[in-house]
């Protein structure tokens, strides 16, 4: 079946530091592919997607390139803030299914 | 807009009793989704509707849970009798589905039972 691996947390960086959070897939066929994030104390929220190989998603100064070749989904940002701590989960969607399979979550704390 | 509405945000139970969980979706939006979150197991996906009816419970853990969805606009979870190991957060979700799963989350339930 459909599963998603996230690289294990915590994560703790300074302010301005650069971040990447590893996701990786096994799934059939071509799926689609997320980044949510929850902040404390609220519901999951998208961050960006990618729907084909090669596709590259951003929002708010974080990107993730869809990898075919190496089935990753990797979520970068150059310089991250204080508000950017939360918890990120990378998901994938396959086939015609309209569930979302998620991956355990990585938790980001960013220190001023 | 309003986003997707649960209800209650809080509840605090005793073993046995029985919870029902609320869940109102984003207006337009066919498919509404129900999750479970917890620290040992995460996010898992216990049922999903399109249109109303119930298309995949297969994550439902038992015959203690049961969810319903009588119209557009309104759905529950329902816990009945409720356990120790139930006690987490319930997420529900909504999306349109000419959206690409795009989901929206509501803030969450999160239930203690005692």
């Amino acid at each position: 079946g459909d599963s998603v691996t996230q690289m294990e947390g915590p994560v703790t960086l300074s302010e301005e530091a650069f971040l990447t959070i590893n996701c990786t897939y096994t799934a059939t066929g071509y799926p689609s592919l997320f980044w949510y994030v929850q902040y404390p104390g609220e519901g999951l929220q998208l961050l960006l997607k990618a729907t084909k190989a090669d596709d590259k998603g951003s929002n708010k100064g974080f990107e993730a390139t869809y990898r075919k070749e190496t089935t990753s989904f990797h979520l970068e940002k150059g310089s991250v803030q204080v508000s950017d701590s939360a918890v990120y989960f990378c998901a994938l969607s396959s086939g015609s299914a309209r569930q979302l399979t998620f991956g355990s979550g990585t938790q980001l704390t960013v220190l001023p | 807009d309003a986003g997707v509405i649960q209800s209650p945000r809080h509840e605090v139970t005793e073993m046995g009793q029985e919870v029902t969980l609320r869940c109102k979706p984003i207006s337009g939006h066919d498919y509404l989704f129900w999750y479970r979150q917890t620290m040992m197991r995460g996010l898992e996906l216990l049922i999903y509707f399109n249109n109303n009816v119930p298309i995949d419970d297969s994550g439902m853990p038992e015959d203690r849970f049961s969810a319903k969805m009588p119209n557009a606009s309104f759905s529950t979870l329902k816990i009945q009798p409720s356990e120790p190991r139930d006690s987490a957060v319930y997420f529900c979700a909504s999306s349109q589905g000419a959206r690409l799963n795009e989901q929206f989350f509501g803030p969450g339930t999160r239930l203690t039972v005692l």
